[in-house]
């Protein structure tokens, strides 16, 4: 079976701090697809990264850096010098070869609130 | 690239009466729609996939005659809620998938349709 654990359910920091967000999933595909999404208040859900099973190069961009190690399976999300415009949900999403054409399974979200 | 629209983004409707809500991808094909519901403060929960021509696969729990999917053609996906009552107010997400981009198993998400019912 397919899943992801986000553990932090909301983080509260103050603006211009680090933040990392975590996420670890179970899979036992051999190729599988990995996802960081952004929900503000609007609802709309905003792609920030994709990452699959045979690069586990990490990458920043800007303000934000990901972390894949597949030894530990984990996929964990950094914000540098948080700003309140940071402030949303923040999902980890898994999809893997065996589910239906690309269905993914999502972590329960975590809720990061930057305070000025 | 890879713009996906949904309409209504909010409606309001009487317990007992249907809506139907349409996912469109803009400027690409879709063979493959999700239909995913979230309520507040959860994660988002699939529905039912949607394939075009074909009828919809719905997850376990979800009641197919109460949540009807239309895919009829490469860039439109339909949902219908029927007889909705107040239990069924939630946020209705589409997603598509770019064939061209099958590689990557990404969806491209809409913008969300909030559905109350009174």
């Amino acid at each position: 079976a397919q899943k992801v654990t986000q553990a932090q359910t909301e983080i509260s920091v103050v603006e211009k701090e680090d933040v990392t967000l975590d996420c670890v999933y179970e899979t036992r595909d051999t190729t599988y697809y990995l996802f960081w999404y952004k929900q503000p208040p609007s609802g709309e859900l905003v792609f920030l990264i994709r990452r699959n099973s045979f690069d586990e190069q990490n990458e920043i961009s800007g303000r934000y850096s990901w972390n894949f190690q597949k030894s530990t399976s984990s996929f964990n999300f950094t914000i540098t010098a948080s700003q309140v415009v940071d402030s949303a949900v923040y999902f980890c999403a898994l999809s893997g070869e065996t589910l239906r054409a690309g269905k993914s399974t999502f972590g329960d979200g975590t809720t990061l609130t930057v305070k000025p | 690239g890879a713009v996906v629209s949904q309409h209504p983004s909010w409606v309001i409707c009487k317990s007992g009466t249907s809506v139907k809500i349409e996912c469109r991808s803009l400027d690409f094909q879709a063979t493959t729609m999700f239909w995913y519901r979230q309520f507040p403060k959860q994660s988002l929960m699939l529905m039912a996939t949607s394939n075009e021509g074909s009828k919809a696969t719905y997850e376990q729990g979800v009641e197919k005659d109460k949540f009807l999917i239309n895919h009829a053609s490469l860039t439109l996906s339909t949902l219908t809620v029927t007889s909705a009552h107040p239990e069924d107010s939630s946020f209705y997400i589409c997603s598509a998938r770019d064939y061209s981009r099958i590689i990557w198993n990404e969806q491209f998400f809409g913008p969300g349709t909030r559905l109350t019912v009174l």
